[in-house]
């Protein structure tokens, strides 16, 4: 069965910092997509990324960048030069032969002044 | 502005009501899934559909809960009766496949019913 695991639970960092999440996904699915998705302290799901399993490209956007690795089931998020505002939880995501979206348990982070 | 909307926002009621829950989806788009967050077990699937039909309802308690899509512009998530249990925020989210492909392109997720049973 396929599984999203996010073992970090809680970060927190100083604005400017730079921020990695984890995200390590199981799967024997060969084609799926890959999602971040953010949720604000306000509550709704934000999408922020969707990977192509035949793409690892990394991508960047803005302060954003993420780091798909289909040799180790990776797909990490990066925050560069953190915000106050990047404060929320972050949930990855898997998607494969069945349609249905299987979230991880969601990562807290806290961006202080 | 297309968004998927739920209603209602905010639910309180007592242990034993029937407690029911509707998504609107975007227009156009064909699948429809309903998720369950709670503190302690995260985000959890309960349904989808495709084209109105069911296709995984299995993280769903099934003695109570049920969801049906009348027509293409509802959905809906029943709980009856209602447990405190229950209480959690419930999402519907809406999206449609790339072509060619089961897999869901970007899900759009509403904001949310907030369900507290007392």
């Amino acid at each position: 069965a396929q599984k999203v695991t996010q073992a970090q639970t809680e970060i927190s960092v100083v604005e400017k910092e730079d921020v990695t999440l984890d995200c390590v996904y199981e799967t024997r699915d060969t084609t799926y997509y890959l999602f971040w998705y953010k949720q604000p302290p306000s509550g709704e799901l934000v999408f922020l990324i969707r990977r192509n399993s035949f793409d690892e490209q990394n991508e960047i956007s803005g302060r954003y960048s993420w780091n798909f690795q289909k040799s180790t089931s990776s797909f990490n998020f990066t925050i560069t030069a953190s915000q106050v505002v990047d404060s929320a939880v972050y949930f990855c995501a898997y998607s494969g032969n069945t349609g249905k979206l299987i979230f991880g348990q969601g990562t807290t982070l806290q961006v202080k002044p | 502005d297309a968004r998927v909307t739920q209603t209602p926002r905010h639910k309180v009621t007592e242990m034993g009501q029937e407690v029911t829950m509707r998504c609107q989806p975007i227009l156009g788009h064909n699948t429809v899934f309903w998720y369950r967050q709670t503190m302690m077990q995260g985000l959890e699937l309960l349904a989808y559909f495709r084209n109105r039909a069911p296709l995984d309802d299995s993280g769903m308690p099934k003695d109570r809960f049920s969801a049906e899509m009348p027509d293409a512009t509802l959905a809906t998530l029943k709980i009856q009766p209602s447990e405190p249990r229950d209480s959690a925020v419930y999402f519907c989210a809406s999206g449609f496949p790339d072509r060619g492909s089961v897999l869901p392109g970007e899900l759009f997720f509403g904001e949310g019913s907030r369900l507290t049973v007392l």
